[in-house]
């Protein structure tokens, strides 16, 4: 398999549920992301990871919590979720973290929260 | 408050005419600057992008034009083909940290 995959591609859950999002990157990179794209607004950065180490969280809420195992895998650990949470959350991946990188997205998770 | 702006929501286009799709962005530090293209269910897949010190960069049919001083991108299409009726982000980077526009639908007509 190549590319960014994402699983599960759908997800239906309660606000009490606990639930994870899972990435993985075929292409021998070395920095993941994770953003969040919710209708009619741009896609917004929440989490970068540079050689399996968090560098950036963007002000996300603690009921998102990331998780990297290796440079290859990515998570999103999801509990307590809010109705507003419900989104389109993508994982993309680049060679090098920093300057001029080109990122790879995955094909998304589409979240509905009730 | 959004640094990188696509104020055209929509674009429709008659197949083998040219496609401009435009971006503005607020912030001169932005060196690096990326077009991704989306199908409905799928992720967005890199199409193109430009360096902050070059002003045009082109591959086959797509060419992006960059206005450092207006602070203005756009992506040229020519010409437009049905399969590239697609939702089109811009994105500007500084550093690892990327800014996504809003999206614009372009839809080629046959």
């Amino acid at each position: 398999e190549t590319g960014v995959t994402q699983t599960p591609r759908h997800l239906v859950m309660g606000m009490t549920n606990k639930k994870s999002l899972k990435c993985e990157q075929h292409l021998g990179h070395n920095a993941m992301y994770w953003y969040k794209q919710s209708a009619k607004k741009p896609l917004e950065l929440m989490f970068v990871y540079n050689f399996k180490e968090q560098t950036e969280n963007n002000s996300v809420p603690s009921r998102f919590s990331p998780e990297c195992p290796n440079s290859s895998h990515l998570f999103l650990h999801l509990h307590t979720l809010q109705p507003e949470d419900s989104a389109l959350y993508l994982c993309a991946s680049s060679q090098l973290p920093g300057e001029q990188e080109t990122q790879y997205f995955g094909p998304g998770t589409r979240l509905l929260v009730l | 408050d959004q640094q990188v702006k696509q104020n055209s929501p929509s674009l429709s286009v008659q197949e083998g005419r040219i496609s401009i799709l435009n971006c503005d962005y607020t912030n001169s530090m932005f060196d690096y600057f990326l077009w991704y293209k989306k199908y409905p269910a799928e992720g967005p897949t890199f199409l193109i992008s430009i360096s902050s010190i070059k002003d045009k960069n082109e591959d086959g049919r797509f060419t992006v034009f960059l206005n450092k001083s207006a602070k203005h991108l756009s992506l040229h299409i020519v010409p437009s083909q049905p399969g590239d009726s697609a939702v089109y982000f811009c994105a500007a980077s500084l550093g690892n940290q990327f800014y996504f526009g809003t999206g614009t639908s372009l839809t080629v007509i046959p």
